[in-house]
């Protein structure tokens, strides 16, 4: 059975590191044609991509995030990571790690994990 | 970057009705173009790829359609466990945006 499952500190503090931890199961990361992402979900709804390493370690950010932002994914542990240096109140939301699925040039997210939220609070 | 516009952001709509929902984007994307369904405390599911391929699993009365810049989901008759907030999300090239959303509403 496929699973994602996010982990990390629920509150961060301003000006400090969020660390995520997504854990999968039920295959490899390292399989192609999947895009492991990060997305996040705004208080007010809104869902921002802001993330992804690809199965053979291509990582992409979105250039608002880029200098803050970094991406890993450790195939042993079949786990992939992110670090978001210098956070702000703005950055609090809940964070969703995922599997971007594509094949034959059609794409899609099959699976998310639970999602964490994430408060940015002194 | 590309924009992508939901209209409407709210729709109230009783069951059985037959609801049409409308995604707009700033530039041409082909299909490239899924829907998504997300209820309250949940996480976003998928219903349609490739602006018109149902994911599997997810009921015939769902429906898309579209092609370029203008996309449409239609619910042919909607029940109750639709009342949900439904996502476009294009992805043509990076990054896979997300539209605001559309929330279903029960009247």
């Amino acid at each position: 059975q496929v699973q994602l499952r996010e982990s990390g500190p629920g509150l961060v503090k301003p000006s400090q590191t969020l660390s995520l931890t997504c854990t999968f199961s039920g295959g490899s990361i390292s399989s192609s044609g999947y895009y492991w992402s990060w997305i996040r979900q705004y208080p007010g709804g809104g869902l921002e991509w802001f993330a992804y390493v690809s199965y053979s370690g291509y990582t992409y950010y979105i250039p608002t995030l880029k200098g803050r932002l970094s991406t890993s994914m450790d195939t042993s542990k079949n786990t992939f990571s992110l670090e978001l240096t210098s956070v702000t109140a703005a950055d609090t939301a809940i964070y969703y790690c995922a599997r971007y699925t594509c094949s034959r040039g059609s794409c899609h997210i099959d699976h998310w994990g639970q999602g964490t939220l994430v408060t940015v609070s002194s | 970057d590309i924009q992508m516009t939901q209209s409407p952001s709210y729709l109230s709509a009783s069951v059985g009705d037959r609801i049409t929902l409308t995604c707009r984007t700033s530039q041409g994307i082909g299909s490239y173009l899924a829907w998504y369904q997300q209820k309250p405390g949940k996480v976003p599911k998928v219903l349609i790829y490739g602006a018109s391929t149902l994911y599997s699993g997810v009921p015939s009365r769902f429906s898309g359609s579209g092609s370029g810049t203008d996309f449409t989901l239609t619910i042919s008759s909607l029940q109750p466990e639709d009342f949900a907030t439904y996502f476009c999300q294009k992805y043509d090239s990076v990054p896979p945006t997300f539209g605001q959303g559309t929330k279903v509403e029960i009247k």
